[in-house]
């Protein structure tokens, strides 16, 4: 399988309601988990990360959960605008052909409507 | 405060040319990393530079190479092009070589082969 999966590919949702974006690695040493938030036609941009040493972490509306025994990470999005419609990646730094490399989900068509 | 700088912005090459594509790294980084976006897909590690070596390859052929300069700025290059190497190719930096650092990414390069 996949060294990092991330489900689901899209997801619609109204505004107001939450949004969860799940990915799972396959790597138990990875320790750093990044998310990005891509915008059609732009960067992708660091909305927000957590280590290994915490389970969970907040920023306003956006948290990111770590389960490490389960190998899962989650976005949660409360509280959705128009505006947070975009595609989402997660990514791991996992051991790929003898190297620790990062890696990331296929990504997440999130579309908020108003 | 300029963030991650790559140019050009659009170029389109036929099969069996060369390119070479340039990033200036944010102020204050000087790690670059270099990553292949194919449409619809996450991105796709393709090697990082630090103190002007590779440090750190994915799974990409020999065709891709790289340069660090002193100033911290980085070339990409991609010879004997093929139609699948039409993508999006995306600079990012970070402040030192370790992976798990936070990394910042530019517009990208969008590369088309004919």
């Amino acid at each position: 399988g996949e060294n990092v999966e991330q489900h689901p590919s899209t997801l619609s949702v109204q505004e107001g309601d939450s949004a969860v974006i799940k990915c799972t690695y396959s790597d138990s040493a990875s320790n750093y988990f990044p998310w990005y938030k891509q915008e059609l036609g732009k960067r992708p941009q660091l909305i927000i990360d957590i280590r290994s040493n915490v389970g969970e972490k907040k920023d306003q509306r956006i948290a990111v959960t770590l389960n490490k025994t389960a190998k899962h990470f989650s976005l949660h999005i409360t509280e959705t605008q128009p505006e947070d419609s975009a595609v989402y990646f997660c990514a791991a730094i996992v051991l790929t052909g003898g190297s620790y490399i990062p890696t990331f989900g296929r990504g997440t068509s999130l579309i908020v409507h108003p | 405060d300029a963030g991650v700088t790559q140019s050009p912005t659009h170029l389109i090459k036929t099969r069996g040319q060369q390119v070479t594509l340039r990033c200036s790294p944010k102020s204050g980084h000087d790690t670059v990393s270099w990553y292949q976006q194919a449409l619809g897909q996450g991105p796709q590690f393709i090697f990082q530079y630090y103190e002007e070596e590779e440090r750190q390859r994915g799974n990409f052929p020999d065709r891709f190479s790289g340069h660090q300069f002193p100033n911290y700025s980085s070339e990409l290059n991609v010879n004997a092009l093929l139609l699948g190497d039409s993508a999006l190719y995306l600079c990012a930096s970070s402040l030192g070589r370790a992976l798990n650092q936070p990394q910042h990414f530019g517009d990208g390069t969008r590369l088309s082969i004919l």
